[in-house]
């Protein structure tokens, strides 16, 4: 298995603009996490889904931050209009089943620099 | 409500001698507990993880971590450190909601 596949590695983009995520769990997960880690606030959940559902998306910062699952192996984190607070590496991880014992693998992140 | 706490923000050991990474938590249940080590530009990779078998949890890389319940921690440890061991590692705590420590980040010194 290629495990959690993400894209873009890296993305700069100018302020106001929309910046897409996008995240290929591992085949037969069925939960999926985003994650957003900065230096000052480190490792935030920001949304996860369980068999395509979003679950919990109380760690989404504001109206701006949008995410779907639309099938078992894609999931976006949307972002738009983008500001340069929103800079950080962006995580998604998926499980066999949340908080169940499994352990999460994680992506290799996609590093966002709004300018 | 749960927690966890990562007692060193930052643990510099030489080339060779042991490792101890601090992880206290607080739950309400019997949780399920992880270490993960994130190294440079790399995602994070789960090194062990801990869920009501055996309290003493060996990992990869020669890492192991005791969960005490009487003291609410899981430690890591490691006996013999390696210049591949420096990352940041974090620890996870997982009954309700995952919530993930703020890192220790394991200098190793040659």
């Amino acid at each position: 298995d290629a495990g959690v596949i993400q894209s873009p590695r890296h993305e700069v983009t100018e302020m106001g603009q929309e910046v897409t995520l996008r995240c290929k769990p591992i085949s037969g997960h069925n939960s999926l996490f985003w994650y957003r880690q900065t230096m000052m606030r480190g490792l935030e959940l920001l949304i996860y889904f369980n068999n395509n559902v979003p679950i919990d998306d109380s760690g989404m910062p504001e109206d701006r931050f949008s995410a779907k699952m639309p099938n078992a192996s894609f999931s976006t984190l949307k972002i738009q209009p983008s500001e340069p607070r929103d800079s950080a590496v962006y995580f998604c991880a998926s499980s066999f089943a949340y908080g169940e014992h499994y352990g999460y693998t994680f992506g290799s992140g996609t590093r966002l620099t709004v300018v | 409500a749960q927690s966890v706490t990562q007692l060193d923000s930052h643990v510099s050991v030489s080339e060779g001698t042991p490792v101890l990474l601090r992880c206290n938590y607080s739950s309400s249940y019997s949780p399920s507990l992880f270490w993960y080590v994130q190294h440079p530009n790399k995602g994070l990779q789960l090194l062990l993880k801990y869920t009501s078998a055996a309290t003493l949890v060996k990992g990869i890389n020669g890492f192991e971590a005791e969960f005490k319940k009487s003291e609410t921690s899981f430690h890591l440890t490691k006996p013999s450190a390696h210049m591949s061991d420096a990352a940041e590692y974090f620890c996870v705590v997982s009954d309700d909601k995952i919530i993930f420590g703020k890192g220790t980040r394991l200098h190793i010194l040659p």
